[in-house]
């Protein structure tokens, strides 16, 4: 089975900074990457599918990279209305990362 | 619009069966993917298992054997059998519908139901 491990597990940032979160995959999974943010008490919402397309809507100081087993999103410049915990997600056999938990200072 | 609505007992009994309904509106079945996701409380997310429009299916090899998908497209609907809970079945079930990327490919769930909280409890 294929493991997905995220980094870091939580980060405090302040508006304005540069914040990257980073996915490992156990073995190789190509471009087959997603990234989910989730806000308390909602469902979670697709910001970037195959590892590096934005999703329509999402603001694009979003973005992804990476291919085989390492990606990681960034969010170029933190915003009040990123907070919340971010996953990734393996696109095609479907573990899900741990999630980092994304706090505004 | 699409929408996703989960429907359900949020309250099942050890060693029954979890059955929850989830009703599509604003589009069609067709050419996605419908999946039903799982989150205990203060956890991550667990995919659970998609059914095709066609009434394929593919389960998490973890459940395969407690969990059963169908689909009923005159009814927008599609639902989810869980078998023999226990408390750790304790989570907020989501569904969602998935689509399949040509460009990278994979699977991506780009809509998702509110959520609905089932407790496992005697």
């Amino acid at each position: 089975d294929i493991q997905m491990t995220q980094s870091p597990s939580s980060v405090s940032a302040s508006v304005g900074d540069r914040v990257t979160i980073t996915c490992r995959a156990s073995h190789g999974i190509s471009t087959w990457l997603a990234w989910y943010q989730q806000k308390p008490g909602k469902a979670p919402k697709l910001l970037i599918s195959a590892a590096s397309t934005l999703q329509g809507g999402v603001p694009s100081r979003f973005s992804g990279s990476g291919s085989g087993t390492d990606f990681t999103l960034t969010i170029s410049s933190l915003q009040p209305e990123d907070f919340g915990t971010y996953y990734c997600h393996q696109a095609n056999s479907f573990p899900f990362g741990g999630g980092t938990k994304v706090e505004i200072k | 619009q699409v929408q996703l609505q989960e429907s359900g007992p949020g309250l099942v009994r050890p060693s029954e069966t979890l059955s929850l309904t989830c009703t599509l509106s604003g589009a069609s079945f067709s050419t996605y993917y419908w999946s039903w996701i799982r989150q205990p409380p203060g956890k991550g997310l667990e995919w659970l298992g998609q059914i095709y429009y066609t009434g394929s299916t593919s389960n998490n090899p973890s459940l395969d054997s407690r969990i059963a998908i169908s689909i009923d497209t005159p009814k927008n609907q599609f639902s989810l059998q869980l078998s023999s809970v226990t408390a750790a079945d304790t989570a907020v079930y989501y569904c969602a519908r998935a689509f399949y990327s040509n460009n990278g490919g994979g699977f991506y769930f780009d809509y998702w139901g509110q959520g609905i909280l089932v407790t496992v409890s005697s």
